[in-house]
């Protein structure tokens, strides 16, 4: 069974780092794009970026593009999405998300992490 | 990068169609997908490439697409299928829109 499993809930203060992870398991995990959603209270779904795990070939939206990082280590079945210093505004549920291959939809997505951002 | 535009909310009885549309430049090029959205869970894939249903999506979930506007049938609307419907999309750059999303209250 094809899993993707995130990491729990954050409560950080602004300007802190964070990285959250987002764990593939049932399926051959470097094989696959991983996408990273955000979904802002009472907002639409947002796509963030998107990474391939077996060569760490990247793309962002380019809404995010500087403003966060996606990762992934292959050897752990692991992507992850970091930020360098929190905003208020970044306070949001993030969904990864892994892309069918050959196609541009998502056909499996973790349980998401809810990230909050408060001083 | 382009917008995909949906009603912010359908209101249907039980038993009744509700269809959902997604509006949007690209798409008599690219492919709609459909996702159901649950409070507190994350989304499901409910129609892929305009008009196909992933095993275990009920038969009552249908999809079409003619010209820039995409669409999300339920037919025969049960209690269960209250929820968000988002629409998605990529261009030919190989990035990823959603559309705005629409709340399907059954009274």
């Amino acid at each position: 069974e094809v899993q993707l499993v995130q990491s729990g809930v954050e409560v950080e203060k602004p300007g802190e780092s964070l990285k959250i992870s987002c764990k593939g398991s049932g399926y051959i995990f470097p094989s696959y794009w991983i996408a990273w959603v955000r979904h802002m209270p009472g907002k639409g779904l947002e796509w963030m970026g998107i990474i391939y795990p077996g060569d760490s070939d990247t793309k962002y939206s380019p809404s995010f593009q500087g403003q966060v990082t996606i990762s992934a280590d292959k050897s752990i079945n692991t992507a992850y999405l970091h930020w360098s210093s929190l905003k208020a505004s970044d306070t949001a549920m993030y969904y990864c998300a892994r892309r069918d291959p050959g196609n541009f939809f998502f056909d499996s997505w973790g349980q998401g992490t809810l990230v909050t951002v408060s001083s | 990068s382009y917008e995909l535009t949906q009603p912010p909310s359908v209101s249907v009885s039980p038993g009744q169609t509700a269809r959902i549309t997604c509006s949007g430049d690209a798409l008599p090029k690219q492919y709609a997908y459909w996702y159901q959205q649950k409070p507190g869970q994350a989304p499901v894939l409910v129609i892929y490439k305009d008009n196909e249903r992933p095993s275990g999506i009920p038969e009552r979930f249908s999809g079409s697409s003619s010209g820039t506007t995409a669409t999300l049938t339920i037919s025969g609307v049960q209690a269960e299928d209250e929820a968000e419907y988002f629409c998605q999309s990529a261009d030919s750059n190989d990035s990823y829109v959603f559309g705005t999303g629409t709340k399907v209250s059954v009274l």
